[in-house]
């Protein structure tokens, strides 16, 4: 059955410093990947998206992840954490044809330090 | 520019009553859906549709209905409604297998 893991409940992490959060999917092929972000209250916005070609992909608020079929890996990566980027982050897959049947991870959520 | 828009934004149920949830979508998407989002459970598909007048089950489909008479609008239904189902239920609509937009969320509580 396809399922995505997110292990990481909760991250915190100060202001400035680097983040990373894992992501890892268990697919029959390889499946679109998408990572989004939750405000508080707030419905879904989607941060970055990986279809195909380089595995290094770029989103939106400086955010990337990269691809790694060989470790059924989709981490997401910012250089630098702002205040701001404090919510909670899913990942999820999809099929590669006919429609967006996604399966979610169970979220991540970002707490940022002063 | 619209997108995904949900009606209502917040509900109070009690046990037993019915309502419906709407969701509309101006960007002429063939696929919608409906999920609900559970704390610790991430988000999880209740129905979906390929189409005007097609639905189909999701993962938790019990103790819902769904309906697409017009291909903007997408309508999920609880008849009976339960404590389990409280819970934040988003709409999301896609065109083919592309990413997904989603609705800001309907926050229901059933006491």
């Amino acid at each position: 059955a396809q399922s995505v893991t997110q292990p990481d409940i909760h991250i915190t992490v100060s202001e400035g410093a680097s983040l990373e959060l894992r992501c890892n999917y268990s697919y029959g092929a390889t499946p679109y990947l998408f990572w989004y972000v939750q405000s508080p209250g707030q419905g879904l916005q989607l941060l970055l998206k990986y279809f195909s070609g380089d595995t290094l992909v770029q989103g939106i608020k400086g955010f990337e992840a990269e691809f790694k079929r060989s470790q059924s890996s989709f981490n997401l990566r910012k250089p630098s954490v702002h205040w701001s980027d404090a919510a909670e982050y899913f990942c999820a897959v999809g099929a590669r044809t006919g429609f967006q049947k996604l399966v979610f991870g169970t979220g991540t959520r970002l707490l940022v330090s002063p | 520019n619209a997108g995904v828009t949900q009606t209502p934004k917040f509900r109070v149920l009690k046990t037993g009553q019915s309502m419906t949830l709407l969701c509309a979508q101006d960007m002429n998407h063939e696929y919608m859906y409906w999920y609900r989002q559970d704390p610790g459970m991430g988000l999880r598909l209740i129905h979906y549709s390929v189409g005007e007048g097609t639905t189909a089950k999701g993962e938790v489909p019990d103790g819902y209905n769904v309906s697409r008479l017009k291909k903007q609008n997408f309508l999920l239904g609880l008849e009976s409604a339960a404590p389990s189902q409280t819970s934040v239920y988003f709409c999301a609509s896609s065109y083919g297998a592309r990413e997904a937009f989603f609705g800001q969320g309907t926050r229901l509580t059933v006491v």
